[in-house]
């Protein structure tokens, strides 16, 4: 079974530049999630989506970071414009149901330096 | 104070030792408590995951959970230098989403 896929590994940008994160969850997963670890943290949910649909946005910052799940498969994550702070790997996860019985596995994440 | 306190350590123990490793956490209504290995530069996998109090083993490890103390500890017994990694508690409480909130992990290195 393949796992959860994101690109790119690694990403550089000046702040105030915009980018853009992309994520495959495993096939038949319907509840896909963003991630943001900062260095030295734990991951901190950003939003959770249920097929298409937004689950959990509460502690996405919607001023700069949107994201969506068109046709409830791959995700994009983008970030405009982007702040130093920002810094982080944004992981991806997916999990088949939305409930605690299913195991949710995570992408090797996409690892943002804005500089 | 956060909902999910872990110390950062690192932590540095000879191999065969047995680690403990523990979080505390403030919200009462968690009721699902997990524990995620990250090796540097990847994303975190599930190790343990456990719903009642009580202790949890599989294989070498060991997960124990006191809701009354609203404390969670992973045992590690005969320590590996390829269980180095940061470990990473995980909870969540009823209710739809079943998000987790992950305390901040703590880099184990076990050295031979």
């Amino acid at each position: 079974e393949a796992g959860v896929a994101q690109s790119p590994r690694y990403k550089i940008i000046e702040k105030r530049q915009s980018v853009a994160f992309w994520c495959n969850p495993i096939s038949g997963h319907a509840t896909l999630y963003w991630y943001q670890q900062i260095l030295g943290q734990g991951p901190k949910l950003l939003i959770q989506f249920q097929n298409n649909g937004v689950v959990d946005d509460s502690q996405l910052p919607k001023d700069r970071f949107s994201a969506e799940r068109l046709k409830g498969v791959d995700s994009t994550l983008k970030i405009q414009p982007a702040k130093l702070e920002d810094s982080a790997v944004y992981l991806c996860a997916s999990r088949l149901g939305q409930f605690m019985n299913t195991e949710a596995f995570f992408g090797q994440g996409t690892r943002l330096t804005v500089v | 104070q956060k909902e999910v306190e872990q110390d950062p350590g690192p932590l540095s123990v000879p191999e065969g030792a047995i680690v403990s490793l523990n979080c505390t956490y403030s919200n009462s209504a968690f009721q699902y408590f997990m524990w995620y290995r990250q090796y540097s530069r990847k994303g975190p996998e599930l190790l343990m995951y456990t719903y009642s109090s009580g202790n949890k083993e599989d294989g070498r490890f060991t997960a124990q959970v006191d809701k009354s103390s609203k404390y969670i500890s992973l045992f590690i017994r005969d320590s590996q230098p390829s269980d180095s990694a940061t470990y990473l508690c995980a909870m969540s409480g009823p209710g739809g989403s079943y998000i987790p909130t992950f305390g901040r992990g703590t880099s184990l290195i076990v050295h031979p």
